[in-house]
């Protein structure tokens, strides 16, 4: 039984066009990560989500915008895509010391 | 500016000896420190961590030790087996929050 799934795992488009990753998690983790991992292979943090509130966002334009309809969800919507938007990004949540990911889905963008 | 540094790349190992992978970090005030361990197409997966009052916490195979005074952490894997083969990521908390190394891929050779 999967804890952090994202769909889809694989994700090609045109540039300028809009997208959606969505994310689930069944651990009931109040905190809620979006991660993108670019070409140079760092892990960076995009957005969190405590309790279906924003409290980070890590200087990512605002063509990027997390949506959570419930505590399960953190959806990740990207408006007028770019070249550079092109990498992996990976769910995760949050215990205490430790945070569980999802598989990740690859966006490459043409 | 990197906080979390792995500067090896890359390590290859011959199965049975031992795999030591070195993480090094800038930032005083971190207080816990994790390894990640990633297999391709696939999300990290936690593997094991370290409070910043210990300088050791073994679990199994998988040894992690910390020396504060130089910053530097090393996760050790003996013996070394092919399906350890991955890349392993060092990660330090920072005020609940996660900033990872760029990541050693580990090869295990029979």
């Amino acid at each position: 039984d999967t804890a952090v799934s994202q769909t889809p795992k694989y994700l090609v488009t045109q540039m300028g066009n809009d997208k959606s990753i969505k994310c689930e998690q069944n651990l009931g983790h109040d905190t809620m990560y979006w991660y993108k991992q670019d070409s140079k292979k760092f892990l960076k943090i995009m957005f969190s989500y405590n309790n279906k509130e924003l409290i980070i966002n890590e200087t990512v334009p605002n063509r990027f915008s997390p949506k959570s309809p419930d505590k399960a969800h953190l959806n990740l919507h990207i408006n007028s895509l770019e070249l550079g938007d092109s990498a992996v990004y990976f769910c995760a949540t949050r215990t205490t010391d430790t945070q569980y990911f999802g598989p990740g889905t690859r966006l490459t963008v043409l | 500016d990197q906080q979390v540094k792995q500067n090896s790349p890359s390590l290859s190992v011959q199965e049975g000896r031992i795999s030591i992978l070195n993480c090094d970090y800038t930032n005083s005030m971190f207080d816990y420190f994790l390894w990640y361990k990633k297999y391709p197409a696939e999300g990290p997966t936690f593997l094991i961590s370290i409070s910043s009052i210990k300088d050791k916490n073994e679990d199994g195979r998988f040894t992690v030790f910390l020396n504060k005074s130089a910053k530097h952490l090393s996760l050790h894997i003996v013996p070394s087996q092919p399906g350890d083969s991955a890349v392993y990521f060092c990660a330090a908390k920072s005020q609940g929050n996660l900033i990872f190394g760029k990541g050693t891929k580990l090869s295990v050779k029979p």
